[in-house]
């Protein structure tokens, strides 16, 4: 079936450093992405959308310049967690569609858990 | 707006007791209904879904969920809980049937099993 990988799984950085999290659509190709962030204990909620060739589109709240996404391919979605901080510590998650659309629910890759110290 | 309540923040069962887990969405047009279950540390893993039909839907690990417009509900329902399905269970709406809107997440219920 249809599979989201998400790289890295854990990191772990220094704060004022840039993190760099990828998520790929391994079987299908996939114009829209979507990035999560889930705080301990608590539900996912929306930070942004990422669409192949174009800007992503920010949930209200959310830094665009701090969280930087890329969709450059039908593949792969980058998010940079730029100059981080320790407040920046979460769980982050992807997920994505099949393009074709239809009934594919949505695929979510296993997170990443980033620990800024 | 859609939002979604899952009014029970914790629940516990015994080891094959029977489980149901709460969901009410508000949403103004036909709902898309999900129920995802986490482990810890982990992402999400999809364990049925609603999008039309048959009311009640079949998932996978012995998992099945009732649609009930009138109740604005789609509670989470498994005959004999095991051990393994100890996590955090997410109930969820989007608007359409495909993937390209995100969706909304409730709050969670985590599950404990005790012997």
């Amino acid at each position: 079936g249809a599979v989201v990988s998400q790289h890295p799984s854990r990191v772990i950085c220094k704060s004022g450093t840039s993190v760099k999290i990828e998520c790929r659509s391994l079987d299908f190709q996939a114009t829209t992405m979507f990035w999560y962030r889930q705080f301990p204990k608590q539900s996912l909620m929306l930070m942004a959308t990422s669409n192949e060739g174009s800007k992503a589109t920010y949930e209200q709240g959310v830094e665009k310049d701090k969280f930087l996404i890329n969709h450059a391919s039908l593949t792969l979605s980058t998010l940079t967690v730029t100059s981080a901080h320790p407040e920046d510590s979460s769980f982050y998650i992807c997920s994505a569609s099949p393009r074709t659309g239809g009934n594919s629910p949505l695929h979510f890759g296993n997170g990443t858990r980033l620990t800024v110290t | 707006a859609q939002s979604v309540t899952q009014p029970d923040i914790h629940i516990t069962v015994s080891e094959g007791a029977s489980l149901e887990l709460r969901c009410n969405y508000s949403y103004g047009a036909t709902p898309y209904l999900f129920w995802y279950v986490q482990s810890p540390g982990q992402g999400l893993q999809l364990l049925l879904k609603y999008f039309s039909g048959d009311t009640l839907v079949q998932g996978i690990k012995g998992f099945e969920a009732e649609f009930k417009r009138s109740q604005s509900s789609f509670n989470l329902r498994k005959p004999s809980v095991h051990w393994s399905d100890a996590a955090e269970y997410f109930c969820a709406v989007g608007e359409q049937a495909s993937g390209n809107t995100p969706l909304v997440f409730g709050k969670g219920t985590r599950l404990s099993v005790i012997a």
